[in-house]
This record gives structure tokens, sequence and C-alpha cells, in this order.
């Protein structure tokens, strides 16, 4: 089945420090990879989106490629702020699962930006 | 636009009591769904519908109960509470069930079972 693998937290960084969050996923089809982030006390928002190979997703400084030769879609940031303290998760939807195109999640990484 | 909306924000149940999480969306969505999140597990799929009047089971459904008798409302209803439903609820719509759209949250629900 399905199944997204996502970098263990929590990850503390400095501010403006260089950002890598690593995922990597197995599906059967060619799916549609997303990331989401949660901020405390809120529910998961869209941070950006891939739908297919070698598509670039970007949003708020973040960018992921979708890499189908690696399986993966690793979210950066070049430069974090404060603001960005959140729990990240990685996300594919499989097209092949047609009728239900649920998204199977990774566990999420904590990501705690320190002044 | 409210968006999606959940209630209660926090409930503290007993073993084998019953309970409704409501949810309502008013985005005109066809697709909703159910997760749960557990520590170090992700999100998971409990139920869903894609449109009113039907409904399908998730990854983890045992305990669960749902229904979609209008396009808004999609409440979840724990039958007999257990210490292993202790989680956080999210409901999410999306516009219809194709696997481009993006998925909307509700803020959750925090439940314990005692």
């Amino acid at each position: 089945g399905d199944s997204v693998t996502q970098m263990e937290g929590p990850v503390t960084l400095s501010e403006e420090a260089f950002l890598t969050i690593n995922c990597t996923y197995t599906a059967t089809g060619y799916p549609s990879l997303f990331w989401y982030v949660q901020y405390p006390g809120e529910g998961l928002q869209l941070l950006l989106k891939a739908t297919k190979a070698d598509d670039k997703g970007s949003n708020k400084g973040f960018e992921a490629t979708y890499r189908k030769e690696t399986t993966s879609f690793h979210l950066e940031k070049g430069s974090v702020q404060v603001s960005d303290s959140a729990v990240y998760f990685c996300a594919l939807s499989d097209p092949t699962n047609f009728g239900n195109e649920k998204l199977t999640f990774g566990t999420g990484t904590r990501l705690t930006i320190i002044p | 636009n409210a968006g999606v909306t959940q209630t209660p924000k926090f409930q503290v149940l007993k073993t084998g009591q019953s309970m409704t999480l409501q949810c309502a969306q008013d985005m005109n969505h066809e697709y909703m769904s159910w997760y749960r999140q557990d520590p170090g597990m992700g999100l998971r799929l409990i139920h869903y519908s894609v449109g009113a009047g039907i409904t399908d089971q998730g990854e983890v459904p045992n305990g669960y109960n749902v229904s979609r008798s209008t396009t808004e409302d999609f409440p979840l209803r724990l039958l007999s509470a257990a210490p292993s439903q202790t989680s956080v609820y999210f409901c999410a719509s999306s516009i219809t069930s194709g696997p481009y759209n993006e998925q909307f949250f509700g803020p959750g629900t925090r439940l314990t079972v005692l």
C-alpha cells in the first residue's frame, strides 16, 4: 500500500538557518504530493503541492520538488523565521484509489525556530 | 465564510459513553472526511463521504459511525467510547474527491476517554 516516510523530529534551528525536512514515499500509481503545516492549536493547512514528476511546489519561501526517480519530496526553506515553528506533514494522494483519493500522511516533523 | 468548523474543541468521556463530534463546512464541498491524529502515527482516515447520502470506511473505522444527510454536515459518532479512542479528531473537506484537490481541515476536537 501507499506510505510516506518523513524525517523524524523534533528539529530545532536558529532564525535564518537553512531548513530541509526529508520525505520519501511509496505508491502504486503516480501520486500527488503535498506538504501540510499545523500551527499550534490549529488544524492542518496546505503549504504547497506538486501533481507530477519534476513539478516544484512553492509557498511562503518554502519549496519542494517532486522527484520520481528518488520517490522524494523534500521540503526546503532558505532562511527560517520564528513564525515557521509548527508541525509539518508530508502527504500523498494516489489517483488509482478512484473515489477515495484520501491523503496518506507521514508522522509529522515538529520544527522549532529559536531567535 | 467560516470554512470547516468542528464542535466541541475538547471532550472528556468515560468508557462506554457515546457522543457525536460535529463537523460542518460552508464551501459547498462534495468530499468530507474524518481523520484521527495520534502521536508518532500521523493522521489516519476513519470515514469519508463523496457526497450527501454516500459514506464509506477508511483505514480505522471500527467503533465509529457516520452519516451525510446534507452537503454541509458530516457528524462522527462514537457508540461506546474506549480509551483507545483518545485522540485528536480532524474533519476535512475538498471540492470533490479528486487527487489534486486541496483538503481544508477544521481546528480539531481533542477527545479523552477515561
